[in-house]
């Protein structure tokens, strides 16, 4: 069955710090992956996706993706954080249709 | 284009009642699926509807079900309420259903607490 790690309950980092989120995944087949962002009491906003191809994925608010076969990781990266980002950061691989298993998520605290 | 809208935002339900939810996709969109948050278990898959069929179910109860109408909409309900329901139900539409996961867009869910 499709599984999501995310090592970290939280992370803090200071503003202007570059930023880097851990995602494992299990899958069998090549999997679809999403990084989704959460503001408390919100839904869950798409940051980026990997379907196929070119492994750096670009997305919204400057993140970055990198999609590691060999490492089953899909590690969600920002070079320069700011204060805006703190949220909550889920990621997520496809399970068939659109259903989509999520991991446990990444509080990201942004210090000044 | 109007994004995915969930109404109720908030509810308050007491202990043995029923209640249901409603998600309107975005426009031209006909996969409509629903995913329970809590703080214990995290986001839980529900179900998912497509062209008003089921074509996909997570491992909850049988007091969840929903369902979808010709215009996309669709509605969950939850009977005999639970303290344990108490979550955040968040909706989510895609264009289309394939083994291709095409990208999902949420709605800001409903709150239900149970009492």
């Amino acid at each position: 069955a499709q599984s999501v790690t995310q090592p970290d309950i939280h992370i803090t980092v200071s503003e202007g710090a570059s930023l880097e989120l851990r995602c494992n995944y299990s899958y069998g087949a090549t999997p679809y992956l999403f990084w989704y962002v959460q503001s408390p009491g919100q839904g869950l906003q798409l940051l980026l996706k990997y379907f196929s191809g070119d492994t750096l994925v670009q997305g919204i608010k400057g993140f970055e993706a990198e999609f590691k076969r060999s490492q089953s990781s899909f590690n969600l990266r920002k070079p320069s954080v700011h204060w805006s980002d703190a949220a909550e950061y889920f990621c997520a691989v496809g399970a068939g249709g659109n259903k989509l298993v999520f991991g446990a998520g990444t509080i990201l605290r942004v210090k000044s | 284009k109007a994004g995915v809208t969930q109404t109720p935002r908030y509810l308050i339900k007491t202990r043995g009642q029923q209640v249901t939810l409603s998600c309107s996709p975005i426009s031209g969109h006909r996969s409509v699926s629903w995913y329970q948050q809590t703080p214990g278990q995290g986001l839980q898959f529900l179900f998912e509807y497509f062209s008003e069929t089921q074509r996909n179910k997570g491992n909850f109860p049988g007091r969840f079900s929903g369902r979808q109408f010709s215009n996309s909409r669709s509605e969950m309900n939850v009977s005999t309420l639970e303290l344990g329901d108490s979550a955040l139900y968040l909706c989510a539409s895609s264009f289309s259903l394939s083994d291709k996961n095409t990208e999902a867009f949420f709605g800001q869910g409903t709150r239900l607490t149970v009492v």
